[in-house]
């Protein structure tokens, strides 16, 4: 067990809606990585917060967005759902002063 | 842009056989970072191993050992007498310092499916 809990753990909704994933980071981490693997593209980073705020962005599509609230924990939130956004969405939390990252259970998104 | 490249796409082993995983990386950094991580069937990405770009010494963990030759820009995985439980899907990654913003995302490769037969 990394210590990093995402919600929910499956996900299944059809094209056209919108969903929200979150991510509980470790206990200290301030970091927090988003990252989607899907069978043609592997996996790939999204974005990346630190203690509140956007430090990073990778190839994040713009109907997808994220935040990180007070309390440290993400939510990645994917709107206007196509049948390409199925995909396993990890998160990964990593603390201060630390490259290593260690990632939650994942949360696997079927859109219909 | 950096790159992670694992040649080997599935490897078969029978039980206590050695396997060595390898990995290969581009980078223009002198400065980066290399893991690998472990994908078991239940799906969840466990971490193995960190590296940093100026630490080539091997390392060795029990069953498992790392090559790091900066020379072959290669970080290779040995698994020594391996068993059934290291079926799994092994990732390489890289991330580098020069990232910005003290943000250290990870570059994975494709991936390498390790399956141990009894």
């Amino acid at each position: 067990d990394s210590g990093v809990t995402q919600t929910p753990k499956h996900l299944i909704t059809a094209t056209g809606q919108r969903v929200t994933l979150r991510c509980s980071p470790r206990s200290g981490d301030l970091s927090v990585y988003w990252y989607q693997q899907s069978l043609d593209q592997g996996l790939q980073f999204l974005i990346h917060y630190y203690n509140g705020e956007e430090r990073a962005k990778g190839n994040i599509l713009e109907r997808f967005s994220a935040q990180q609230f007070p309390d440290l924990h993400s939510e990645l939130n994917l709107s206007s759902l196509e049948l390409g956004d199925s995909a396993l969405y990890f998160c990964a939390s990593s603390g201060a002063n630390t490259d290593t990252q260690y990632f939650g259970p994942g949360t696997r998104l079927t859109v219909l | 842009a950096q790159k992670v490249t694992q040649a080997q796409t599935e490897i078969s082993v029978v039980e206590k056989e050695d396997v060595t995983l390898d990995c290969v990386y581009e980078t223009r950094d002198t400065t980066y970072y290399l893991f690998w991580y472990k994908q078991p069937p239940s799906g969840e990405l466990v971490f193995l191993i960190r590296r940093n770009s100026f630490d080539e010494q091997n390392e060795i963990s029990g069953r498992y050992s790392w090559n790091f030759q900066k020379s072959t820009s290669s970080f290779n995985f040995t698994i020594t007498a391996s068993q059934v439980v290291d079926s799994a899907v092994y990732f390489c990654a890289l991330s580098e310092a020069s990232s910005g913003a003290g943000s250290y995302q990870l570059t994975f490769g494709k991936g390498t499916k390790l399956s141990v037969i009894p």
